[in-house]
Protein backbone atom coordinates (compact mmCIF):
# COMPACT_ATOMS: atom_id res chain seq x y z
CA UNK A 1 0.00 0.00 0.00
CA UNK A 2 0.77 3.62 -0.54
CA UNK A 3 2.60 5.06 2.36
CA UNK A 4 1.90 8.67 3.76
CA UNK A 5 3.19 11.54 1.65
CA UNK A 6 4.06 14.47 2.51
CA UNK A 7 5.43 17.67 0.46
CA UNK A 8 7.36 19.56 -0.22
CA UNK A 9 10.66 17.77 1.11
CA UNK A 10 12.60 20.73 1.65
CA UNK A 11 12.01 24.30 1.95
CA UNK A 12 14.25 27.16 3.15
CA UNK A 13 12.14 30.84 3.51
CA UNK A 14 13.17 34.08 5.22
CA UNK A 15 11.93 35.07 8.50
CA UNK A 16 8.71 36.61 8.69
CA UNK A 17 7.62 34.75 5.69
CA UNK A 18 4.85 32.15 5.54
CA UNK A 19 4.83 28.20 4.45
CA UNK A 20 2.60 25.37 3.85
CA UNK A 21 3.21 22.29 4.10
CA UNK A 22 0.96 19.04 2.33
CA UNK A 23 0.18 15.75 3.85
CA UNK A 24 -2.04 12.71 2.14
CA UNK A 25 -2.41 9.75 4.64
CA UNK A 26 -2.53 6.42 3.82
CA UNK A 27 -6.21 5.64 2.62
CA UNK A 28 -8.93 4.65 5.10
CA UNK A 29 -6.76 6.22 7.74
CA UNK A 30 -9.11 8.14 10.07
CA UNK A 31 -6.56 9.51 12.62
CA UNK A 32 -3.98 11.90 11.01
CA UNK A 33 -0.80 13.55 12.91
CA UNK A 34 1.17 16.73 12.74
CA UNK A 35 4.78 16.67 14.34
CA UNK A 36 7.91 18.95 14.75
CA UNK A 37 11.11 17.52 15.03
CA UNK A 38 13.55 19.85 16.10
CA UNK A 39 17.55 18.41 15.73
CA UNK A 40 18.64 16.48 18.32
CA UNK A 41 15.20 16.11 19.59
CA UNK A 42 12.39 13.53 19.12
CA UNK A 43 9.14 14.61 17.38
CA UNK A 44 6.75 16.42 19.23
CA UNK A 45 2.76 16.26 18.41
CA UNK A 46 1.64 19.72 16.84
CA UNK A 47 -1.97 18.41 16.10
CA UNK A 48 -4.35 15.33 15.87
CA UNK A 49 -7.09 15.11 13.79
CA UNK A 50 -10.11 12.53 13.82
CA UNK A 51 -11.35 12.61 10.66
CA UNK A 52 -11.94 16.51 9.96
CA UNK A 53 -12.37 17.25 13.19
CA UNK A 54 -9.41 18.58 15.74
CA UNK A 55 -8.62 15.96 18.65
CA UNK A 56 -5.85 17.40 20.29
CA UNK A 57 -4.45 21.07 19.34
CA UNK A 58 -2.85 22.04 22.69
CA UNK A 59 0.90 21.88 21.36
CA UNK A 60 -0.02 23.68 18.14
CA UNK A 61 1.41 27.96 18.85
CA UNK A 62 -1.60 29.35 16.95
CA UNK A 63 -0.48 32.97 16.85
CA UNK A 64 1.46 31.48 14.21
CA UNK A 65 0.58 27.97 12.96
CA UNK A 66 -2.49 27.13 11.75
CA UNK A 67 -3.38 23.14 10.07
CA UNK A 68 -6.61 21.95 8.51
CA UNK A 69 -8.32 18.73 7.19
CA UNK A 70 -11.52 19.90 5.41
CA UNK A 71 -12.74 16.74 3.19
CA UNK A 72 -11.16 14.39 6.72
CA UNK A 73 -8.67 13.19 3.91
CA UNK A 74 -5.24 15.53 3.65
CA UNK A 75 -3.99 17.92 5.44
CA UNK A 76 -2.19 20.99 5.47
CA UNK A 77 -0.27 23.02 8.28
CA UNK A 78 0.78 26.79 7.57
CA UNK A 79 3.10 29.09 9.65
CA UNK A 80 2.38 32.78 9.11
CA UNK A 81 5.05 34.21 9.93
CA UNK A 82 8.31 32.22 10.54
CA UNK A 83 10.52 32.28 13.04
CA UNK A 84 14.08 31.34 12.87
CA UNK A 85 13.22 28.62 15.70
CA UNK A 86 10.70 27.02 13.34
CA UNK A 87 13.68 25.72 11.26
CA UNK A 88 12.47 21.90 12.06
CA UNK A 89 12.04 18.88 10.27
CA UNK A 90 7.74 18.84 9.95
CA UNK A 91 6.54 15.07 10.18
CA UNK A 92 3.11 14.26 8.96
CA UNK A 93 1.83 10.52 10.77
CA UNK A 94 -1.69 8.52 10.15
CA UNK A 95 -3.12 5.69 12.10
CA UNK A 96 -6.02 3.43 10.91
CA UNK A 97 -7.03 2.86 15.02
CA UNK A 98 -4.80 5.63 17.01
CA UNK A 99 -2.52 3.27 18.17
CA UNK A 100 0.30 2.69 15.94
CA UNK A 101 1.27 5.54 13.46
CA UNK A 102 2.75 5.31 9.99
CA UNK A 103 5.12 7.98 9.09
CA UNK A 104 6.05 10.47 5.82
CA UNK A 105 9.23 11.50 5.07
CA UNK A 106 8.49 14.96 6.28
CA UNK A 107 9.17 18.39 5.49
CA UNK A 108 12.60 20.02 6.71
CA UNK A 109 12.39 23.63 6.52
CA UNK A 110 14.73 26.13 7.23
CA UNK A 111 14.25 29.37 8.34
CA UNK A 112 16.77 31.95 7.92
CA UNK B 1 7.12 16.06 34.64
CA UNK B 2 5.70 12.75 32.66
CA UNK B 3 8.33 11.91 30.05
CA UNK B 4 10.56 9.54 27.92
CA UNK B 5 13.95 8.88 28.33
CA UNK B 6 16.80 7.94 26.41
CA UNK B 7 19.95 7.65 27.91
CA UNK B 8 22.20 7.09 25.42
CA UNK B 9 22.73 9.57 23.21
CA UNK B 10 25.54 8.40 20.78
CA UNK B 11 26.40 4.70 20.42
CA UNK B 12 29.38 3.92 18.09
CA UNK B 13 30.13 -0.44 17.84
CA UNK B 14 31.69 -2.26 15.29
CA UNK B 15 29.82 -4.92 13.22
CA UNK B 16 28.64 -8.26 15.46
CA UNK B 17 29.51 -6.26 18.72
CA UNK B 18 25.75 -6.69 21.02
CA UNK B 19 23.43 -3.88 21.55
CA UNK B 20 21.60 -2.69 24.11
CA UNK B 21 19.73 0.79 23.56
CA UNK B 22 17.80 2.33 27.05
CA UNK B 23 14.36 3.73 27.15
CA UNK B 24 12.45 4.48 30.65
CA UNK B 25 9.51 6.17 31.26
CA UNK B 26 7.61 7.91 33.98
CA UNK B 27 3.78 7.34 33.17
CA UNK B 28 2.20 5.15 35.78
CA UNK B 29 -0.87 2.94 34.43
CA UNK B 30 -1.25 1.08 31.24
CA UNK B 31 0.70 2.03 28.55
CA UNK B 32 1.50 1.16 25.00
CA UNK B 33 5.27 1.20 23.86
CA UNK B 34 7.05 1.53 20.62
CA UNK B 35 10.82 1.46 19.02
CA UNK B 36 10.68 3.51 16.25
CA UNK B 37 13.84 3.77 13.72
CA UNK B 38 14.66 6.21 11.56
CA UNK B 39 17.50 5.17 8.39
CA UNK B 40 19.70 8.06 6.78
CA UNK B 41 17.02 9.77 4.34
CA UNK B 42 14.24 7.91 5.38
CA UNK B 43 11.04 8.26 7.30
CA UNK B 44 10.47 6.96 10.39
CA UNK B 45 9.43 3.01 10.76
CA UNK B 46 8.16 0.91 13.68
CA UNK B 47 10.51 -1.39 14.87
CA UNK B 48 8.92 -3.37 17.11
CA UNK B 49 5.84 -2.35 20.07
CA UNK B 50 4.27 -3.64 22.87
CA UNK B 51 0.78 -3.81 24.34
CA UNK B 52 0.39 -6.50 26.92
CA UNK B 53 1.42 -10.41 27.10
CA UNK B 54 4.88 -11.34 26.73
CA UNK B 55 6.93 -8.98 27.70
CA UNK B 56 9.57 -10.13 25.45
CA UNK B 57 8.82 -8.54 22.41
CA UNK B 58 10.34 -9.62 18.79
CA UNK B 59 10.26 -6.78 16.02
CA UNK B 60 12.13 -6.48 12.29
CA UNK B 61 15.60 -7.30 11.70
CA UNK B 62 16.56 -9.26 14.47
CA UNK B 63 15.59 -6.88 17.11
CA UNK B 64 13.96 -7.45 20.47
CA UNK B 65 12.71 -5.24 23.36
CA UNK B 66 11.92 -6.00 26.99
CA UNK B 67 9.39 -4.34 29.30
CA UNK B 68 9.75 -4.15 32.82
CA UNK B 69 7.41 -3.13 34.58
CA UNK B 70 8.83 -2.74 37.99
CA UNK B 71 11.86 -0.17 36.39
CA UNK B 72 9.59 1.57 33.75
CA UNK B 73 11.83 0.29 31.18
CA UNK B 74 11.73 -0.76 27.27
CA UNK B 75 14.95 -1.30 26.05
CA UNK B 76 16.09 -2.46 22.64
CA UNK B 77 18.22 -4.96 22.15
CA UNK B 78 20.27 -6.97 19.16
CA UNK B 79 22.94 -10.05 19.77
CA UNK B 80 25.39 -8.84 16.69
CA UNK B 81 24.56 -5.55 14.74
CA UNK B 82 25.23 -4.91 11.06
CA UNK B 83 26.43 -1.71 8.99
CA UNK B 84 22.83 -1.33 8.15
CA UNK B 85 21.68 -0.83 11.53
CA UNK B 86 23.28 2.47 11.73
CA UNK B 87 20.25 4.56 12.19
CA UNK B 88 18.18 6.74 14.88
CA UNK B 89 16.33 5.01 17.32
CA UNK B 90 13.59 6.33 18.69
CA UNK B 91 11.14 5.25 21.78
CA UNK B 92 7.57 6.58 22.79
CA UNK B 93 4.96 5.77 24.71
CA UNK B 94 1.33 5.95 23.59
CA UNK B 95 -0.42 7.80 26.24
CA UNK B 96 -4.32 8.94 25.46
CA UNK B 97 -3.62 7.93 21.73
CA UNK B 98 -0.43 10.57 21.53
CA UNK B 99 3.35 9.55 21.15
CA UNK B 100 5.44 10.98 23.35
CA UNK B 101 8.88 10.26 21.95
CA UNK B 102 12.30 10.59 23.79
CA UNK B 103 15.18 12.17 22.35
CA UNK B 104 16.64 9.60 20.29
CA UNK B 105 19.62 7.57 20.27
CA UNK B 106 22.21 7.84 17.09
CA UNK B 107 23.37 4.73 16.80
CA UNK B 108 26.66 4.64 13.99
CA UNK B 109 28.03 0.63 13.47
CA UNK B 110 31.42 0.62 11.64
CA UNK B 111 32.48 -2.50 9.49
Amino acid sequence: EAGVAQSPRYKIIEKRQSVAFWCNPISGHATLYWYQQILGQGPKLLIQFQNNGVVDDSQLPKDRFSAERLKGVDSTLKIQPAKLEDSAVYLCASSPNRNIQYFGAGTRLSVL
Amino acid sequence: AQSVSQHNHHVILSEAASLELGCNYSYGGTVNLFWYVQYPGQHLQLLLKYFSGDPLVKGIKGFEAEFIKSKFSFNLRKPSVQWSDTAEYFCAVNRADKLIFGTGTRLQVFP
